[in-house]
Formats: structure tokens, C-alpha cells, sequence
């Protein structure tokens, strides 16, 4: 069964700080990875996508991505009180069908 | 971004009743929908594929009987939850990538369903 892996947290990290969220997957063939954020009650909000290996850097955040160590992460530079949420890694295993398997988040609290 | 819409946000029903939750694309159209289910402290997980014009696809173990997902149109998907139970109790999310081959999908803002 194919699966996808994060630590559940919290994390926690000063105002301003990086914080680091990392995410593993099970399959080596996986070209679609996602990070979403999702506040409590609420639905996920797409974050970042990316599809090659290396880092991709949308203002704040980056995504860093390794296939062959099947490892994908988040960096969130100058954390804001407003970050505070579960980061949910998700992953495309079929290769273009949208069918997205999420690993079951971690949760960051960004501290004052 | 992409608007995907939900309705109902919110709803609650006496177990034994059906529930429809519609999904609707505003601003785009969307030939494939997708319906999760999210427990509390747990994960999103897959249930159906909604394709319009045609049958939906459900995942292994989502029972599609008890799940009835119509794909009438290229806005609009609607999940109907047919003799709830207390154990249906959970939160809805629908998805649809904003174009066409896309691999991002957007959510809608879920529908939480409570079954007493």
C-alpha cells in the first residue's frame, strides 16, 4: 500500500524563525507532490506543488524535493503567529490522475 | 485562486435519513470532482472520483450504494449520504483541479456532517 509520512508535531518554532516540515512517501515513481494548509475546522489550501527534484520557492515558503531519498519538505522562513496550522503533505501516486493520498499532517504552532 | 463551493456547511439528520451535499465549480468548469472524508485528528481520505457523464469511481472500501455521487453537469457534483449513521459523522470535502490535466486541486470549504 502506498503511503506517505509526517510527523504528527506539534512543532513549535519562534515568531520569525524557519520552520521545517518533512514529508516521505513509499513510492520511487511519484511525480506530484503538494503541501497543503489546513486550519482547524476548516478545508485544506493549496500551498505549493512541484513536480522535479530541488527547491521551489514561492515568497516565504520553499519546497525541497528528493526522489531519489523519496522525500519531500516545507520551509516556512520568518514564521507568523498566522502560519499556525496541520501541514498536509500529499502525494500522487498514479501519475496524473489527481488522485491524491495525504499523509495525516503536522500540526506547526508558531509561538509569540 | 480557483472557488470551489459547498453546500451544505453545515448539517445534522436523524440516523436512517439521506443527506445530498452539493460541490460546485464557479468560476470554472470541471469534468472530474473529487469527494474526501476527514475524521477528526485524522487525514484526508479519498472516497469517489466524480466523472460527469459518466459513473463515478469509489475507492476500495467506500461502499457506492451508501454513497451516491451524480456528476450532472461541469459545475456541479452532489454526494448523497443515503440512510445515515451515527459512524457517517464527519467532514466533506469535495476538490476539482482548475484546468483541465491539472494537477492542483482546489477544495471547497467541506460540509460537516452530524448523524444522531
Amino acid at each position: 500500500q502506498k503511503e506517505v509520512e509526517q510527523n504528527s508535531g506539534p512543532l513549535s518554532v519562534p515568531e520569525g524563525a524557519i520552520a521545517s516540515l518533512n514529508c516521505t512517501y513509499s513510492d520511487r515513481v511519484s511525480q506530484s507532490f503538494f503541501w497543503y494548509r489546513q486550519y482547524s475546522g476548516k478545508s485544506p489550501e493549496l500551498i505549493m506543488s512541484i513536480y522535479s527534484n530541488g527547491d521551489k520557492e514561492d515568497g516565504r515558503f520553499t519546497a525541497q524535493l528528493n526522489k531519489a531519498s523519496q522525500y519531500v519538505s516545507l520551509l516556512i522562513r520568518d514564521s507568523q503567529p498566522s502560519d499556525s496550522a496541520t501541514y498536509l503533505c500529499a502525494v500522487d501516486f498514479t501519475g496524473g490522475g489527481n488522485k491524491l493520498t495525504f499523509g495525516t499532517g503536522t500540526q506547526l504552532k508558531v509561538e509569540l | 485562486g480557483a472557488v470551489v463551493s459547498q453546500h451544505p456547511s453545515r448539517v445534522i439528520c436523524k440516523s436512517g435519513t439521506s443527506v445530498k451535499i452539493e460541490c460546485r465549480s464557479l468560476d470554472f468548469q470541471a469534468t472530474t470532482m473529487f469527494w474526501y472524508r476527514q475524521f477528526p485528528k485524522q487525514s484526508l481520505m479519498l472516497m469517489a472520483t466524480s466523472n460527469e457523464g459518466s459513473k463515478a469511481t469509489y475507492e476500495q472500501g467506500v461502499e457506492k450504494d451508501k454513497f451516491l455521487i451524480n456528476h450532472a453537469s461541469l459545475t456541479l457534483s452532489t454526494l448523497t449520504v443515503t440512510s445515515a449513521h451515527p459512524e457517517d459523522s464527519s467532514f466533506y470535502i469535495c476538490s476539482a483541479p482548475h484546468k483541465q490535466g491539472s494537477y492542483e486541486q482546489y477544495f471547497g470549504p467541506g460540509t460537516r456532517l452530524t448523524v444522531t
